[in-house]
């Protein structure tokens, strides 16, 4: 299976800082990578897909890139909104397996 | 507009059953690659199930393979997951997702709003 291996598992910002938030793949899943921010009592929300493209209605201090093994998905100038656990995931080869996630807390 | 809906959860005993549904409305459901995910709370997301359109292919994770099995009625608009053998490792909020194709890549652009399964004796 791949596994995917999300870093910080955790990270303190303010607001209008940028954050970075890193996925990596043990294996390539070429641009087969999806993030999904998560709120507390909430679904998943879609972020990015396809490594780098921007879900609709999704803001765009949100941006992704990256692709083979090594991803990024980065929010510039913070939100109040923003604050929550983002998951990255990929969907090349089953098990589409998810990385253990980011809480983005505020400083 | 898209709307997953599960239902099904609740307490279940260890080595029983449980059969969660979710209703699918909004979009031709019969097209859709569609999945089953689980969270325990409090902890990270994880894939368990997929089923293609005809329900020609599906995939499971290692860890409900054998024990639980994904179906769907395309003339009900519904998804489901049979779960057999539950343990207490199954305590999760359960999700169902759709499946998009974007970028010539497929991924989980809507969500059901989970439901809670609990195995406790």
């Amino acid at each position: 299976d791949i596994q995917m291996t999300q870093s910080p598992s955790s990270v303190s910002a303010s607001v209008g800082d940028r954050v970075t938030i890193t996925c990596r793949a043990t294996q390539h899943v070429h641009i087969w990578l999806a993030w999904y921010q998560q709120k507390p009592g909430k679904a998943p929300n879609l972020l990015i897909y396809a490594a780098s493209s921007l879900q609709s209605g999704v803001p765009s201090r949100f941006s992704g890139s990256g692709g083979g093994t090594d991803f990024t998905l980065t929010i510039s100038n913070l939100q109040p909104d923003d604050f929550a656990s983002y998951y990255c995931q990929q969907t090349y080869i089953f098990p589409h397996t998810f990385g253990g996630g980011t809480k983005v807390e505020i400083k | 507009e898209v709307e997953l809906v599960e239902s099904g959860g609740g307490l279940g005993q260890p080595g029983g059953s449980l059969r969660l549904s979710c209703a699918a409305s909004g979009f031709l459901f019969s097209t859709y690659n569609m999945n089953w995910m689980r969270q325990v709370p409090g902890k990270g997301l994880e894939w368990l199930s997929y089923i293609s359109p005809a329900s020609d292919t599906v995939h499971y994770a290692d860890s409900v393979k054998g024990r639980f099995t994904i179906s769907r009625d395309n003339a009900k608009n519904s998804l489901y997951l049979q779960m057999n053998s539950l343990r207490d490792e199954d305590t999760a909020i359960y999700y169902c997702t759709r499946d998009v194709r974007g970028s010539g890549t497929y991924f989980s652009d809507y969500w059901g709003q989970g439901t809670l399964v609990t195995v406790s004796s």
